[in-house]
């Protein structure tokens, strides 16, 4: 099993639509929680942090949930711009703090 | 502005050959890492180092080796180049050694073996 897995899609949403995106987590100890974007051939940027009370900026709502050890991101209203690579990242415990496990991405095309 | 960056952007390499990546930050980041990405797979770590003279292994380091003699420079070398070894290569740092901090990339190289 891997550490973290992600819904592969691809999803194919039109414009305006509301689409979410799941991830697992396996190590219970983990600290902290990221989504990153990724478009085509480009590096991974971080689109933002994952808190167990939830967090949301903008269209983008993020949630955490430790006892089921699964993450989400909400994305609202969906724009053509959002058509990308979407990366869940779990960073680790203790022993390897600055340490981040990469989901294998969930790949999102919005269409006009 | 800070930034990171990795050269050469593009290298075409021959099976057996010796091939070094080099990544440099001016972040002054103590951590930094390398990634490898392959089409269908997420990014998987190859070797990472907290700081100045650190080093560690990552899942797939088999092959491949780096030192950090210094805050700025991770090069990641390739001991002897396999076709198994064509991929995007990503480097990335992060501030301190702490488990809620952000990861920045470089733009990546891509590697072919031949």
């Amino acid at each position: 099993r891997k550490e973290v897995e992600q819904d592969p899609g691809p999803f194919n949403v039109p414009e305006g639509a509301t689409v979410a995106f799941n991830c697992t987590y396996s190590n219970s100890a983990s600290q902290s929680f990221f989504w990153y974007r990724q478009d085509c051939r480009k590096e991974p940027k971080l689109l933002m942090s994952v808190y167990s009370s939830g967090n949301e900026d903008g269209r983008f709502t993020a949630q955490l949930n430790r006892a089921s050890q699964y993450i989400s991101l909400l994305i609202r209203d969906s724009k053509l711009s959002d058509s990308a690579t979407y990366l869940c990242v779990v960073n680790g415990d203790n022993t390897n703090a600055g340490k981040s496990t990469f989901g294998d991405g969930t790949t999102l095309t919005v269409k006009p | 502005d800070a930034e990171i960056t990795q050269s050469p952007r593009h290298k075409i390499t021959e099976t057996g050959r010796q091939v070094t990546l080099a990544c440099h930050q001016t972040w002054n980041h103590n951590n930094m890492f390398w990634y490898r990405q392959d089409l269908g797979h997420g990014l998987r770590l190859i070797h990472y180092s907290y700081g100045v003279q650190d080093t560690n292994k990552g899942e797939v380091s088999d092959g491949y080796s780096v030192s950090r003699s210094n805050t700025e420079d991770l090069p990641l070398t390739l001991e002897s180049a396999a076709s198994s070894q064509t991929s995007v290569y990503f480097c990335a740092s992060s501030e301190i050694r702490g488990p809620s901090r952000e990861q920045y990339f470089g733009p990546g190289t891509r590697l072919t073996v031949t």
